[in-house]
Parts: structure tokens; C-alpha cells; sequence
């Protein structure tokens, strides 16, 4: 059964700094992996798809990595600011059903 | 723009009641579905629907029924809410081919006293 991690739960960081998120997954067979944000109390927004047969995307400041073989996919945030504060999500797109992770939560320090 | 509309923001209903939360999509996807979210947890499946009249269990599918009589709309249906019922419902939609983003709702906080 697919499983997907994310770690840290939380993360703090000051505004500027780049900073990667970690998303993990069990079982290589996807389809594809995608990046979303969530603020508090609202629902999700796509942020990136990636394909599984690629092996990055990239939007504005924001840069997603797969890496199929060994389960995990980074997602990358350059100069970071404080709009950025948020939970993201990674989902797994396995036999058409998205498998979420729990997400990390991010905030930004001015 | 892309829009899903859930219809209400907030609910506050009593253990035994009946509650619907309604979904609408003015996307044309054939592909709809209702998780429910809570802290720690990530989001769980509870229905997803491929078609009108159609739906299919997910992973949390007990204590909730679903309704899909127009393709625009998916109904979520708590026959006799409970408190362990609590949380946040989000609902999606997104079109069935492969490798296509899914588009969400805005959440529906659910509370069960």
C-alpha cells in the first residue's frame, strides 16, 4: 500500500532564505507527484505536477524534483517570503487515486 | 477561472442529525471526490464518483453516503452526524485523463455537538 511521508511537520525559516521540502513515498508506481498549499482554514492549491517521467518542474520561485527509484521528490523555495507562510501537500497520483502526505508547515519570519 | 464551490464556509449540527454538504464544479469534469481532513493525518478519501450516478467507496467511506445526479454536482451525506465526524471536508474535481491537476474547494468546517 502506498504510504507518503513528509518531513519536517514544521519548518521556520527567515524571509530570504531558500529552503527545501521532503516528500517520500513506498511505492515507486505513480504517475505523477504534485505540490499543493494550503492556508489556514481554506482549501488546496495546486502549486506543480510532475510527470513520472520527469524529473523537475519549476514555477516562479518554486522548483519540484522526482526522483522515482528512490521515492522522493523535493520541493524548493527560492528567497523565500513571508506570503509564502502555509502548509504544503505532496500527493501521489498511484492508479488514479491522489495519496496525500500530511503536509509541512511553513512559516516565514519577516 | 476554474472554480469548485462548496456551499457552506462553516456548519455547526447536532449528534443524530442528517447534514448534506454540496459541491459544485463549473469545470465540465466527469471526475469529483470528498475527503475530510484532519490534523496530523493528511487528507483521507471518503467517495469519489467517475460519472453521474456513479461513486465508489474510498478509504473512509462508513458513517457517509454520496449523490451524483448532475455532472456539476457531488453531494456528501452524513446520515446521523456524530462528533468523531468533526473536522474539515474538502471537496475536488478534476478531468479523467491521466497527469491533470485536481482543483479544490474552499472547505467546509464541520462541527458535530
Amino acid at each position: 500500500k502506498q504510504e507518503v511521508t513528509q518531513i519536517p511537520a514544521a519548518l521556520s525559516v527567515p524571509e530570504g532564505e531558500n529552503l527545501v521540502l521532503n516528500c517520500s513515498f513506498t511505492d515507486s508506481a505513480i504517475y505523477n507527484l504534485q505540490w499543493f498549499r494550503q492556508d489556514p482554514g481554506k482549501g488546496l492549491t495546486s502549486l506543480l505536477l510532475i510527470q513520472s517521467s520527469q524529473r523537475e518542474q519549476t514555477s516562479g520561485r518554486l522548483n519540484a524534483s522526482l526522483d522515482k527509484s528512490s521515492g522522493r521528490s523535493t520541493l524548493y523555495i527560492a528567497a523565500s517570503q513571508p506570503g509564502d507562510s502555509a502548509t504544503y501537500l505532496c500527493a501521489v497520483d498511484s492508479n488514479y487515486q491522489l495519496i496525500w502526505g500530511a503536509g509541512t508547515k511553513l512559516i516565514i519570519k519577516p | 477561472d476554474v472554480k469548485v464551490t462548496q456551499s457552506s464556509r462553516y456548519l455547526v449540527k447536532r449528534t443524530g442529525e442528517k447534514v448534506f454538504l454540496e459541491c459544485v464544479q463549473d469545470m465540465d469534469h466527469e471526475n469529483m471526490f470528498w475527503y475530510r481532513q484532519d490534523p496530523g493525518l493528511g487528507l483521507r478519501l471518503i467517495y469519489f464518483s467517475y460519472d453521474v450516478k456513479m461513486k465508489e467507496k474510498g478509504d473512509i467511506p462508513e458513517g457517509y453516503s454520496v449523490s451524483r445526479e448532475k455532472k456539476e454536482r457531488f453531494s456528501l451525506i452524513l446520515e446521523s452526524a456524530s462528533t468523531n465526524q468533526t473536522s474539515m471536508y474538502l471537496c475536488a474535481s478534476r478531468p479523467p485523463s491521466l497527469n491533470t491537476e485536481a482543483f479544490f474547494g474552499q472547505g467546509t468546517r464541520l462541527t458535530v455537538v
